[in-house]
Protein backbone atom coordinates (compact mmCIF):
# COMPACT_ATOMS: atom_id res chain seq x y z
CA UNK A 1 0.00 0.00 0.00
CA UNK A 2 1.17 3.99 -0.69
CA UNK A 3 1.95 5.01 2.53
CA UNK A 4 4.03 8.71 3.39
CA UNK A 5 5.00 8.49 7.16
CA UNK A 6 7.03 11.50 9.21
CA UNK A 7 8.75 9.44 12.18
CA UNK A 8 9.11 12.78 14.16
CA UNK A 9 5.75 14.21 15.61
CA UNK A 10 7.56 17.23 17.44
CA UNK A 11 10.67 18.47 17.37
CA UNK A 12 12.44 21.33 19.41
CA UNK A 13 15.43 23.27 18.25
CA UNK A 14 17.21 26.57 19.20
CA UNK A 15 16.94 29.73 16.85
CA UNK A 16 20.46 29.71 14.76
CA UNK A 17 20.74 26.02 14.91
CA UNK A 18 20.23 23.60 11.99
CA UNK A 19 16.89 21.14 11.12
CA UNK A 20 16.45 18.32 9.50
CA UNK A 21 12.93 16.83 8.98
CA UNK A 22 12.40 13.33 7.66
CA UNK A 23 9.82 11.91 4.93
CA UNK A 24 9.56 8.48 4.26
CA UNK A 25 6.84 7.14 1.23
CA UNK A 26 6.32 3.56 -0.10
CA UNK A 27 5.08 4.17 -3.96
CA UNK A 28 5.45 1.72 -6.53
CA UNK A 29 7.44 4.19 -8.79
CA UNK A 30 9.21 7.47 -8.55
CA UNK A 31 6.56 10.15 -7.00
CA UNK A 32 6.18 13.50 -6.96
CA UNK A 33 7.29 14.74 -3.69
CA UNK A 34 6.24 18.13 -1.73
CA UNK A 35 7.18 20.00 1.24
CA UNK A 36 4.58 22.33 2.86
CA UNK A 37 4.86 24.44 6.00
CA UNK A 38 1.35 25.57 8.12
CA UNK A 39 1.94 28.28 10.53
CA UNK A 40 -0.77 28.43 13.52
CA UNK A 41 -4.05 29.29 12.29
CA UNK A 42 -3.16 29.24 9.04
CA UNK A 43 -3.80 27.18 5.36
CA UNK A 44 -0.69 25.63 4.36
CA UNK A 45 2.12 27.13 2.03
CA UNK A 46 3.81 25.20 -0.44
CA UNK A 47 7.92 25.22 0.47
CA UNK A 48 9.21 23.29 -2.33
CA UNK A 49 8.76 20.47 -4.33
CA UNK A 50 10.57 17.47 -6.75
CA UNK A 51 9.27 16.43 -10.03
CA UNK A 52 12.56 14.96 -11.76
CA UNK A 53 16.07 16.14 -12.05
CA UNK A 54 18.80 17.44 -9.23
CA UNK A 55 18.04 15.34 -6.31
CA UNK A 56 18.70 18.72 -4.15
CA UNK A 57 16.13 21.23 -4.04
CA UNK A 58 15.85 24.56 -3.27
CA UNK A 59 12.68 25.94 -1.66
CA UNK A 60 11.43 29.73 -0.10
CA UNK A 61 12.69 30.32 3.27
CA UNK A 62 15.81 28.90 2.51
CA UNK A 63 14.64 25.49 3.02
CA UNK A 64 16.21 22.99 0.55
CA UNK A 65 15.43 18.85 0.53
CA UNK A 66 17.27 15.88 -1.19
CA UNK A 67 15.83 13.19 -2.89
CA UNK A 68 17.51 9.94 -2.48
CA UNK A 69 15.74 7.16 -4.49
CA UNK A 70 17.54 4.26 -2.41
CA UNK A 71 16.10 5.50 0.65
CA UNK A 72 12.83 6.48 -0.18
CA UNK A 73 13.13 9.22 1.73
CA UNK A 74 12.81 13.26 0.82
CA UNK A 75 14.05 15.04 3.86
CA UNK A 76 13.88 18.99 4.37
CA UNK A 77 16.79 20.83 5.80
CA UNK A 78 17.24 24.38 7.28
CA UNK A 79 20.98 25.62 8.05
CA UNK A 80 19.99 28.00 10.74
CA UNK A 81 16.13 28.23 11.86
CA UNK A 82 14.28 31.74 12.77
CA UNK A 83 11.85 31.74 15.38
CA UNK A 84 9.17 32.29 12.46
CA UNK A 85 9.89 28.93 11.44
CA UNK A 86 7.79 27.10 14.20
CA UNK A 87 5.03 25.87 12.36
CA UNK A 88 3.96 22.40 11.28
CA UNK A 89 5.28 21.13 8.43
CA UNK A 90 4.28 18.34 6.14
CA UNK A 91 5.47 15.76 3.32
CA UNK A 92 3.22 15.16 0.35
CA UNK A 93 3.46 12.76 -2.30
CA UNK A 94 1.33 12.01 -5.82
CA UNK A 95 1.90 10.64 -8.94
CA UNK A 96 2.04 11.96 -12.22
CA UNK A 97 -1.17 10.04 -13.37
CA UNK A 98 -3.12 10.85 -10.41
CA UNK A 99 -4.05 14.24 -9.20
CA UNK A 100 -4.61 12.83 -5.55
CA UNK A 101 -1.72 13.89 -2.81
CA UNK A 102 -1.02 11.70 0.07
CA UNK A 103 0.04 13.63 3.30
CA UNK A 104 2.25 12.63 5.70
CA UNK A 105 0.78 13.23 9.90
CA UNK A 106 3.04 16.34 10.06
CA UNK A 107 5.81 17.27 12.34
CA UNK A 108 5.36 20.02 14.58
CA UNK A 109 8.72 22.39 15.02
CA UNK A 110 9.23 24.65 18.31
CA UNK A 111 11.72 26.86 18.34
CA UNK A 112 13.29 27.90 20.96
CA UNK A 113 15.12 31.01 21.63
CA UNK B 1 -6.11 36.73 -7.85
CA UNK B 2 -7.46 35.78 -4.40
CA UNK B 3 -6.41 32.41 -4.70
CA UNK B 4 -8.48 29.84 -2.88
CA UNK B 5 -11.18 31.20 -0.36
CA UNK B 6 -13.19 29.25 2.24
CA UNK B 7 -16.10 30.41 4.17
CA UNK B 8 -16.82 30.31 6.97
CA UNK B 9 -13.68 30.34 8.93
CA UNK B 10 -15.51 28.68 12.02
CA UNK B 11 -18.45 27.07 12.22
CA UNK B 12 -20.44 25.23 15.08
CA UNK B 13 -22.99 22.70 15.00
CA UNK B 14 -25.50 20.72 16.55
CA UNK B 15 -25.45 16.99 15.83
CA UNK B 16 -27.90 15.94 12.98
CA UNK B 17 -27.27 19.88 11.68
CA UNK B 18 -26.68 19.93 8.02
CA UNK B 19 -24.17 22.73 6.30
CA UNK B 20 -22.32 23.62 3.20
CA UNK B 21 -18.66 25.03 3.35
CA UNK B 22 -18.21 27.32 -0.11
CA UNK B 23 -14.80 27.15 -1.40
CA UNK B 24 -14.32 28.95 -4.88
CA UNK B 25 -10.89 29.49 -6.76
CA UNK B 26 -10.39 31.75 -9.55
CA UNK B 27 -7.09 30.33 -11.18
CA UNK B 28 -9.66 28.74 -13.77
CA UNK B 29 -8.01 24.82 -11.81
CA UNK B 30 -9.80 22.09 -13.16
CA UNK B 31 -9.06 20.18 -10.44
CA UNK B 32 -10.16 20.65 -6.80
CA UNK B 33 -10.36 19.18 -3.75
CA UNK B 34 -11.51 18.66 -0.04
CA UNK B 35 -8.99 17.06 3.42
CA UNK B 36 -10.34 17.56 6.32
CA UNK B 37 -6.71 18.00 9.12
CA UNK B 38 -6.93 15.96 12.66
CA UNK B 39 -4.37 16.09 14.85
CA UNK B 40 -1.50 13.28 14.29
CA UNK B 41 -3.12 12.48 10.84
CA UNK B 42 -1.88 14.83 8.32
CA UNK B 43 -4.69 16.01 5.68
CA UNK B 44 -6.91 13.50 3.94
CA UNK B 45 -8.40 13.76 1.16
CA UNK B 46 -12.78 13.30 1.45
CA UNK B 47 -13.87 14.05 -2.29
CA UNK B 48 -12.16 15.66 -5.43
CA UNK B 49 -12.98 16.55 -8.87
CA UNK B 50 -11.58 16.87 -12.11
CA UNK B 51 -13.76 19.01 -13.86
CA UNK B 52 -17.47 20.67 -13.18
CA UNK B 53 -19.67 18.01 -13.26
CA UNK B 54 -17.00 15.27 -12.31
CA UNK B 55 -16.68 14.04 -8.88
CA UNK B 56 -14.62 11.04 -6.83
CA UNK B 57 -14.62 9.99 -3.53
CA UNK B 58 -11.38 10.27 -1.48
CA UNK B 59 -9.68 8.55 1.50
CA UNK B 60 -12.83 9.67 4.22
CA UNK B 61 -16.16 10.15 1.87
CA UNK B 62 -18.70 9.20 4.37
CA UNK B 63 -21.14 11.88 5.53
CA UNK B 64 -19.60 14.05 2.84
CA UNK B 65 -21.06 15.30 -0.42
CA UNK B 66 -19.93 17.28 -3.21
CA UNK B 67 -21.34 18.78 -6.03
CA UNK B 68 -19.24 20.63 -8.96
CA UNK B 69 -21.64 22.92 -11.21
CA UNK B 70 -18.98 25.36 -12.31
CA UNK B 71 -14.86 25.50 -12.53
CA UNK B 72 -14.62 28.16 -9.73
CA UNK B 73 -17.10 26.29 -6.85
CA UNK B 74 -16.61 23.38 -5.08
CA UNK B 75 -19.12 23.22 -2.02
CA UNK B 76 -18.88 20.22 0.52
CA UNK B 77 -21.73 19.18 2.06
CA UNK B 78 -22.76 17.89 5.67
CA UNK B 79 -25.71 16.25 5.42
CA UNK B 80 -26.67 15.25 9.49
CA UNK B 81 -23.48 16.75 11.16
CA UNK B 82 -21.93 14.31 13.83
CA UNK B 83 -19.14 15.21 16.58
CA UNK B 84 -17.06 13.33 14.49
CA UNK B 85 -16.83 15.60 11.51
CA UNK B 86 -14.98 18.33 14.18
CA UNK B 87 -12.34 18.74 12.12
CA UNK B 88 -10.39 21.51 10.07
CA UNK B 89 -11.54 21.62 6.69
CA UNK B 90 -9.02 22.73 3.97
CA UNK B 91 -10.03 23.03 0.00
CA UNK B 92 -7.71 23.11 -2.50
CA UNK B 93 -7.45 23.43 -6.08
CA UNK B 94 -4.63 22.21 -9.31
CA UNK B 95 -4.07 22.84 -12.30
CA UNK B 96 -4.93 19.29 -14.90
CA UNK B 97 -2.06 19.77 -16.74
CA UNK B 98 1.50 22.31 -16.06
CA UNK B 99 2.75 21.85 -12.39
CA UNK B 100 2.19 18.22 -11.86
CA UNK B 101 -0.01 17.47 -8.07
CA UNK B 102 1.21 20.97 -6.92
CA UNK B 103 -1.74 21.96 -5.27
CA UNK B 104 -3.17 25.38 -3.94
CA UNK B 105 -4.48 25.54 -0.53
CA UNK B 106 -7.42 28.06 1.15
CA UNK B 107 -7.33 29.10 4.32
CA UNK B 108 -9.48 26.47 6.18
CA UNK B 109 -12.83 26.69 8.21
CA UNK B 110 -12.78 24.77 11.46
CA UNK B 111 -16.14 23.33 12.37
CA UNK B 112 -17.02 22.03 15.22
CA UNK B 113 -20.21 19.25 16.18
CA UNK B 114 -21.53 19.73 19.81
Amino acid sequence: AQSVTQPDIHITVSEGASLELRCNYSYGATPYLFWYVQSPGQGLQLLLKYFSGDTLVQGIKGFEAEFKRSQSSFNLRKPSVHWSDAAEYFCAVGLSNDYKLSFGAGTTVTVRA
Amino acid sequence: NAGVTQTPKFQVLKTGQSMTLQCAQDMNHEYMSWYRQDPGMGLRLIHYSVGAGITDQGEVPNGYNVSRSTTEDFPLRLLSAAPSQTSVYFCASSPLAGLGNEQFFGPGTRLTVL
